[in-house]
């Protein structure tokens, strides 16, 4: 139990479509990652929020993009869904850069 | 280009015996190393981490060693139990305000047999 939670736990989108993930962390943790594991690989990481700023970027295009609310939720949107976009994304969160602490993650299917 | 590599996909070890696994970078800027397991369904969860100052750090049966001058790190687990079974990443990151950004390596399936 690391006290990270996401959702939808498992979703289907067609290509071309929008798709919003949520992460709610453990409560004061001020840090926030997001990390896309595609089938048999390891995570890759996506961006980074600290206090609601976006603060670092992995080489993911601008349709992956991000928010963090004060209430230490987070979130990840990507637009005009594209078949390679099928993988498992996980949200991590840290307070100040200590140890991350992982969800189990979000299981998309793009079709 | 995979700064990260664990080259071994698997490894299956008998109940009681050593488990080493294995994990290579390239990156010189790479100042702190960690080990993550995965279960099925669920996130990575913390094993055990090292930084670029030393060279061995021990936690129970967990046992990390890193290498620089190879640029290698390993993970010794003993005695190995059947819980051990289960996904190992190894992951890196250049530290301070990147400790969020970590580059994972493929994973090695662990499987340890009664």
């Amino acid at each position: 139990e690391t006290g990270v939670t996401q959702s939808p736990t498992h979703l289907i989108k067609t290509r071309g479509q929008q798709v919003t993930l949520r992460c709610s962390s453990q409560s004061g943790h001020n840090t926030v990652s997001w990390y896309q594991q595609a089938l048999g690989q390891g995570p890759q990481f996506i961006f980074q929020y600290y206090r609601e700023e976006e603060n670092g970027r992995g080489n993911f295009p601008p349709r992956f993009s991000g928010l963090q609310f004060p209430n230490y939720s987070s979130e990840l949107n990507v637009n005009a869904l594209e078949l390679d976009d099928s993988a498992l994304y996980l949200c991590a969160s840290t307070l100040n850069y200590g140890e991350l602490f992982f969800g189990e993650g979000s299981r998309l299917t793009v079709l | 280009d995979q700064q990260v590599k664990q080259n071994s996909p698997s490894l299956s070890v008998q109940e009681g015996r050593i488990s080493i696994l294995n994990c290579d970078y390239t990156n010189s800027m790479f100042d702190y190393f960690l080990w993550y397991k995965k279960y099925p369904a669920e996130g990575p969860t913390f094993l055990i981490s090292i930084s670029s100052i030393k060279d061995k750090n021990e936690d129970g049966r967990f046992t990390v060693f890193l290498n620089k001058s190879a640029k290698h790190l390993s993970l010794h687990i003993v005695p190995s139990q059947p819980g051990d079974s289960a996904v190992y990443f190894c992951a890196a990151t250049a530290g301070g305000t990147s400790y969020g950004k970590l580059t994972f390596g493929q994973g090695t399936i662990l499987t340890v047999h009664p």
